[in-house]
């Protein structure tokens, strides 16, 4: 049972350079999202998805772009990677049901921004 | 707007000691709460919930009571162990946000032999 899954677990990258962080998942969950986590700052959602071929900004969406092409996939683009993206992303699913259900997470990405 | 604050930490403790994290929140409307735990180089699993007041959600020992009156979902264990070592965030959920959650900023514990 894979649940969500995130590739790369760890990434480092020059400043100015592009890359898209995958997300996956088996559950046929509708809702997807990404957060960054920082110290301090607990998890911050970047952009999320209601279902395939909708897409929305959340709190912190300068710099990453999103796209839904099918239930399963999420990918986070990161266009032209700043310092200030160095984090830890997590992507997360959960069933379109209401307030009540869990958000199931991936392992997370690390990356850096040199 | 809607916000979840608590105790940061970091908390150490030693084995069999007893644990209260502190969680309060500002919601409109009726909030579903939740605390989630991430061990060291993992991502976050649910612990435990509750989605109305005074419900009380309970997993691995830990429990936290939905108290509306006091806005505060405090997250507590009775003996805790080395293997609870982790971070710990309070959550909440609102139905008009689609399932959108609101994180506090975690709480980091240790728990030494």
């Amino acid at each position: 049972n894979a649940g969500v899954t995130q590739t790369p677990k760890f990434q480092v990258l020059k400043t100015g350079q592009s890359m898209t962080l995958q997300c996956a998942q088996d559950m046929n969950h509708e809702y997807m999202s990404w957060y960054r986590q920082d110290p301090g700052m607990g998890l911050r959602l970047i952009h999320y998805s209601v279902g395939a071929g909708i897409t929305d900004q959340g709190e912190v969406p300068n710099g990453y772009n999103v796209s839904r092409s099918t239930t399963e996939d999420f990918p986070l683009r990161l266009l032209l990677a700043a310092p200030s993206q160095t984090s830890v992303y997590f992507c997360a699913s959960s069933p379109r049901q209401g307030a009540k259900t869990e958000a199931f997470f991936g392992q997370g990405t690390r990356l850096t921004v040199v | 707007g809607n916000s979840v604050t608590q105790m940061e930490g970091p908390v150490t403790l030693s084995e069999e000691a007893f644990l209260t994290i502190n969680c309060t929140y500002t919601a409109t409307g009726y909030p579903s709460l939740f605390w989630y735990v991430q061990y060291p180089g993992e991502g976050l699993q649910l612990l435990l919930k509750a989605t109305k007041a005074d419900d009380k959600g309970s997993n691995k020992g830990f429990e936290a009571t939905y108290r509306k009156e006091t806005t505060s979902f405090h997250l507590e264990k009775g003996s805790v162990q080395v293997s609870d070592s982790a971070v710990y965030f309070c959550a909440l959920t609102l139905k008009t946000s689609y399932d959108k959650v609101i994180f506090g900023p975690g709480t980091s514990l240790s728990v030494i032999p």
